[in-house]
């Protein structure tokens, strides 16, 4: 099985900031790669598709990059709407999800 | 307007069963692999199972295969999570989700969830 990990688990940032959650991959899955944004009490939402794909509505200040085994999602200026936890997934082979990364107001 | 609406959860001893079913609507489930995905309180999701637009596969994550089957009814526009053998730690809100036109296991569109709770 195809294992994926998150890096932070928990990110503390103000709004305006730059940040930068990683996703690496237990083997190469391409750029099978899909980031997803969750409230509480909320479905995800996908934000990212491909590794680096924008899904239609979703803001331009997101944007996903990489591929292999290494992938990031950045966040050029987070707005107060953004603060959630972040999954990223992969679809190569099967499906599978990080442990999520808890994205909160410094 | 795509939806998916799942139901049919609820609280059910261990070792007992139950069926989930989501139903679609503004599309046709019939081009599509549908999935179920779940979450644990205050846990990340798990991809569970999917099935293919013409019934002929389908496919579980390890902690469910042999006591999850997945299954469709185009013509209903509507899946199916059968649940057996239920444990503690299948404890969970369930959703329903739908795969890209092309195939691709990632998720455009989720349903609201039903929570199932295994406990005696």
């Amino acid at each position: 099985d195809i294992q994926m990990t998150q890096s932070p688990s928990t990110l503390s940032a103000s709004v305006g900031d730059r940040v930068t959650i990683t996703c690496r991959a237990s083997q190469s899955i391409g750029s099978w790669l899909a980031w997803y944004q969750q409230k509480p009490g909320k479905a995800p939402n996908l934000l990212i598709y491909k590794a680096s794909s924008l899904e239609t509505g979703v803001p331009s200040r997101f944007s996903g990059s990489g591929s292999g085994t290494e992938f990031a999602l950045t966040i050029s200026s987070l707005q107060p709407d953004d603060f959630a936890t972040y999954y990223c997934q992969q679809y190569d082979y099967g499906a599978t999800f990080g442990q999520g990364t808890k994205l909160e107001m410094k | 307007e795509v939806q998916l609406v799942e139901s049919g959860g609820g609280l059910v001893q261990p070792g007992g069963s139950l069926r989930l079913s989501c139903a679609a609507s503004g599309f046709t489930i019939g081009s599509y692999w549908m999935h179920w995905v779940r979450q644990a309180p205050g846990k990340g999701l798990v991809w569970l199972s999917r099935i293919n637009s013409d019934v002929t596969r389908t496919n579980y994550t390890d902690s469910v295969k042999g006591r999850f089957t997945i299954s469709r009814d185009n013509a209903k526009n509507t899946v199916y999570l059968q649940m057996n053998s239920l444990r503690a730690e299948d404890t969970a809100v369930y959703y329903c989700v739908r795969a890209a036109l092309d195939g691709g296991s990632y998720f455009g569109y989720w349903g609201q969830g039903t929570l199932v709770t295994v406990s005696s």
